[in-house]
């Protein structure tokens, strides 16, 4: 199986801050990778696939980079609706895996 | 718009198998460049891949899983369903259905997730 390393694990950060979250994979996984959102109760959403294309719909304040084996998720401005849990997913091998989420606080 | 509803029993006894049903509106299963996907969640904790299977019936489960995971697929009610046998403590998690979008682009649609139980 591929792992995905994600850090940090937590963040606190003030609103308008830019925060980068980060997302390292085992092996080689081109640009499949997708980062995604979860609020508290919620299903996760999609913010950016194939590394770096922003999802219809999201606030383009979220970016993703990267390929191969190392990928980030930058948010340039946080805001109050912000506050909430990031995951990565390599979608390039089968079993798929996401990485252990980031928690962002507001500090 | 698609969408996808998670459905089934929320308490399972230990030892016991859980089932849910997955049921898709918007988008035939039969569609190609799919693939239709479960994904879980413990309390507090991350998503673990489950499996997933193709409109055609071909399926594909994590090897963590496999010896325990069944996913079928029903096209004329336009579902996909989850067994998993010999459940314990451990297999309580929010489930959640989800498209796999074949062609680089991942889990694209969810469904609203299902909390299940294993308790006696």
């Amino acid at each position: 199986d591929i792992q995905m390393t994600q850090s940090p694990s937590s963040l606190s950060a003030y609103v308008g801050d830019r925060v980068t979250i980060t997302c390292r994979a085992s092996q080689d996984i081109s640009d499949d990778l997708a980062w995604y959102q979860q609020k508290p109760g919620k299903a996760p959403q999609r913010l950016i696939y194939a590394a770096s294309n922003l999802q219809s719909g999201v606030p383009s304040r979220f970016s993703g980079s990267g390929s191969g084996t190392e990928f980030t998720l930058t948010i340039s401005s946080l805001q109050p609706e912000d506050f909430v849990t990031y995951y990565c997913l390599q979608h390039n091998t089968y079993p798929l895996t996401f990485g252990g989420g980031t928690k962002v606080e507001i500090k | 718009q698609l969408q996808l509803q998670e459905s089934g029993s929320g308490l399972v006894e230990p030892s016991q198998t859980l089932s849910l049903t997955c049921t898709v509106s918007g988008v035939a299963l039969r569609t190609g460049g799919y693939s239709w996907t479960w994904i879980r969640q413990p309390p507090g904790k991350g998503l673990e891949w489950i499996g997933y299977i193709f409109h055609s019936g071909s399926p594909y489960y994590n090897p963590s899983l496999k010896s325990r995971v069944t996913i079928s697929v029903d096209r004329s009610k336009n579902q996909f369903s989850l067994k998993l046998s010999s459940v314990t403590a451990a297999d309580t998690a929010v489930y959640y259905c989800a498209r796999d979008h074949r062609g680089g682009y991942g889990l694209d649609f969810w469904g609203q997730g299902i909390l299940v139980t294993v308790s006696s």
